[in-house]
């Protein structure tokens, strides 16, 4: 069970928007940056996202990402069939003095 | 160009050690805070430890505290991992990450550990 809860997949259409959620607590979340992660089948981790909503240079402007409380949220618009991936969100948790990763969650560009 | 290689992973029994490595190249690794991040077979991925740029703060996932060793040298551009009294659940592929702004801005390609009989 991870710390970070995430929808284990969505699914949508090319062209259209999506996102992803990842719920936390004051600890982690609330208190803390976050960032996101897109694992292409087979390849390392990718950082997307930074301080819950910086794009390092490189990411198109079609992921965002935005935090709200102990909440977080990626979003993917003008979806293309190679944003199919996994994606994780994560960040450091004061309480349990760790960093933590959200389960992950699977994307289907139908 | 910034990389991170990872080597050291195969095949040990459980109960055994393994020592892995993550050569680092493309900027100034003395500088930096480093991370090992590992993923199961099938599974997600899971922070295992952090070493702070001068070793000077250490941190270890619960599951792995007293077993795992993380450390570096700085005048060698590397990262390492000691693995002892491993066991079955540390099958995983390992992954060094770099740290900054708090977050995992640049990943090796990983190097995977299998623990079997």
């Amino acid at each position: 069970q991870s710390v970070l809860t995430q929808p284990p997949s969505v699914s949508a259409a090319p062209g259209q928007k999506v996102t992803i959620s990842c719920s936390g607590s004051n600890s982690n979340i609330g208190n803390n940056y976050v960032s996101w992660y897109q694992q292409l089948p087979g390849t390392a981790p990718k950082l997307l996202i930074y301080d819950n909503n910086k794009r390092p240079s490189g990411i198109p402007d079609r992921f965002s990402g935005s935090k709200s409380g102990t909440s977080a949220t990626l979003g993917i618009t003008g979806l293309q069939t190679g944003d199919e991936a996994d994606y994780y969100c994560g960040t450091w948790d004061s309480s349990l003095s760790a960093w933590v990763f959200g389960g992950g969650t699977k994307l289907t560009v139908l | 160009e910034v990389q991170l290689v990872e080597s050291g992973g195969g095949l040990v029994q459980p109960g055994g050690s393994l020592r892995l490595s993550c050569a680092v190249s493309g900027f100034s690794f003395s500088t930096y805070s480093m991370n090992w991040v590992r993923q199961a077979p099938g599974k997600g991925l899971e922070w295992v430890s952090y070493i702070s740029s001068t070793s000077s703060t250490i941190h270890y996932a619960d599951s792995v505290k007293g077993r795992l060793t993380i450390s570096r040298d700085n005048a060698k551009n590397s990262l390492y991992l000691q693995m002892n009294n491993m066991r079955a659940e540390d099958t995983a592929v390992y992954y060094c990450a770099r740290d900054s702004s708090w977050a995992f801005h640049i990943w090796g390609q990983g190097t995977m550990v299998t623990v079997s009989s």
